[in-house]
């Protein structure tokens, strides 16, 4: 497909289980990033992959958080031992970052949604 | 305090409506200005982006930035009720790899 896609589209958990969420950048596309959105709290960002760069992983609210990108494609971000304050719509975004940096212009996937009962 | 804030709203206009969505931030540092707009269950997708200081059109819509004032503003022309949406505003530094975005403001254009 053109776009970003992410899976599941929904995904509903018990509290203490681990869950993954997938996300397929663009083709090409250099930048990785994870937002969480949790209502009236905007988009709060929580990881950027860029190239083979170490991850910028200063967004992560607790070590239960983590992501990998293989291959500088793929990404999966995993939350471990769920909580009910994790519930909230998990967006990724992709975009091509120019060299020197510059302005990138960020396309988002549709989201997942996640439930932790 | 939040690095940006946004009235979250809900705003409900009868179309034909000018509408004005308004975002401050408090990081002189932020040079680039964009705003999203946010279909119900969808992602993000950018409306427009400013570098730096003035004015910007595309259409209906106009984006103008005050960096004297921290203060960025979307105008929305001739309102439709396919504008109805959630419309972020996001910044981010010349330098570094965060986006910084409001909370949304709920955008209702009313038939």
């Amino acid at each position: 497909g053109a776009g970003v896609s992410q899976s599941p589209s929904n995904k509903v958990t018990e509290k203490g289980k681990d869950v993954e969420l997938r996300c397929d950048p663009i083709s090409g596309h250099t930048a990785l990033y994870w937002y969480r959105q949790s209502l009236g709290q905007g988009l709060e960002f929580l990881i950027y992959f860029q190239g083979n760069s170490a991850p910028d992983k200063s967004g992560l609210p607790s070590d239960r958080f983590s992501a990998e990108r293989t291959g500088g494609s793929v990404s999966t971000l995993t939350i471990q031992r769920t909580q009910q304050e994790d519930s909230a719509v998990y967006l990724c975004a992709s975009s091509y970052r120019p060299a020197g940096g510059g302005y990138n212009e960020q396309f988002f996937g549709p989201g997942t949604r996640l439930t932790v009962l | 305090q939040k690095e940006v804030e946004q009235d979250p709203g809900p705003l409900s206009v009868p179309e034909g409506a000018i509408v004005s969505l308004n975002c401050t931030y408090s990081n002189s540092a932020f040079q680039y200005f964009m705003w999203y707009r946010q279909y119900s269950r969808k992602g993000p997708e950018l409306l427009m982006y400013t570098y730096s200081s003035g004015n910007k059109e595309d259409g209906r819509f106009t984006a103008q930035v005050d960096k004297s004032s921290k203060y960025i503003s979307l105008f929305i022309r001739d309102s439709q009720p396919s504008d109805s949406a959630t419309y972020l505003c996001a910044m981010r530094r010349n330098t570094g790899n965060q986006f910084y975005f409001g909370t949304g403001t709920s955008l209702t254009v009313i038939p």
